[in-house]
């Protein structure tokens, strides 16, 4: 099977624009979850998707949005950039089923810096 | 709050001599625990997980967790380190539908 896909790889934006990132994940899963990951952060955790619907969510401000589409592909959203959000994103998918969610999947990232 | 925590920023082991990177968990009832790895501009990859059943789970790339309920650990192990085992290591728990990470160790393999 493929591995999870992200596009693109790096993506350089300047502050106040917006930025759109796509996640395609393993075939068969259908959940997908979105992390932030910083040096002084580490990895947080932004949302999850599954079935279409965002089924969890992490501390993160309205500026941060995210669908998924029928085909469970996943796309996020950072609106109005700061500088605070040079980040790699990583997007994780895997298998869930009711409240049965197996192991999560990583794709490659996509590293975002914002000038 | 934070349901797992890895108390080392560093480790440092010598080229052919075991490894051990920890991992407790705070979480009640029955942890399910994995161990990821991540190198330099990557995403993180699986190496093993804890469901239930044996306390020694064996994983990818010869390694290995050993879960111990009564010290609340998952430490992750190798008998033998690799040069090309640094990297950065996260352990991580699940519950309900979420996965939560510890912060990361760096595990450096000194030729």
């Amino acid at each position: 099977k493929a591995g999870v896909t992200q596009t693109p790889r790096y993506l350089i934006k300047t502050r106040g624009q917006q930025v759109t990132l796509s996640c395609s994940p393993i075939s068969g899963h259908r959940s997908v979850s979105w992390y932030q990951q910083t040096p002084g952060q580490g990895l947080q955790f932004l949302f999850e998707y599954f079935s279409e619907t965002q089924r969890n969510k992490g501390n993160f401000p309205g500026r941060f949005s995210g669908r998924q589409f029928s085909n469970s592909r996943s796309e996020m959203n950072v609106s109005t950039l700061e500088l605070g959000d040079s980040a790699l994103y990583l997007c994780a998918s895997s298998f869930r089923q009711g409240q049965f969610t197996d192991t999560q999947y990583f794709g490659p990232g996509t590293r975002l810096t914002v000038l | 709050a934070q349901s797992v925590a890895q108390p080392e920023d560093q480790v440092n082991v010598a080229e052919g001599n075991p490894l051990t990177v920890k991992c407790t968990y705070s979480v009640s009832g029955n942890p399910y625990l994995f161990w990821y790895v991540q190198y330099p501009n990557r995403g993180l990859q699986f190496l093993l997980k804890y469901i239930t059943g044996d306390n020694l789970v064996k994983g990818s790339y010869g390694f290995e967790a050993e879960f111990n309920k009564s010290q609340t650990s998952f430490h992750l192990k190798k008998p033998s380190a690799l040069v090309s085992d640094s990297a950065l290591y996260f352990c991580a728990e699940r519950t309900g539908n979420q996965f939560y990470f510890g912060t990361g160790t760096s595990l450096t393999v000194i030729p």
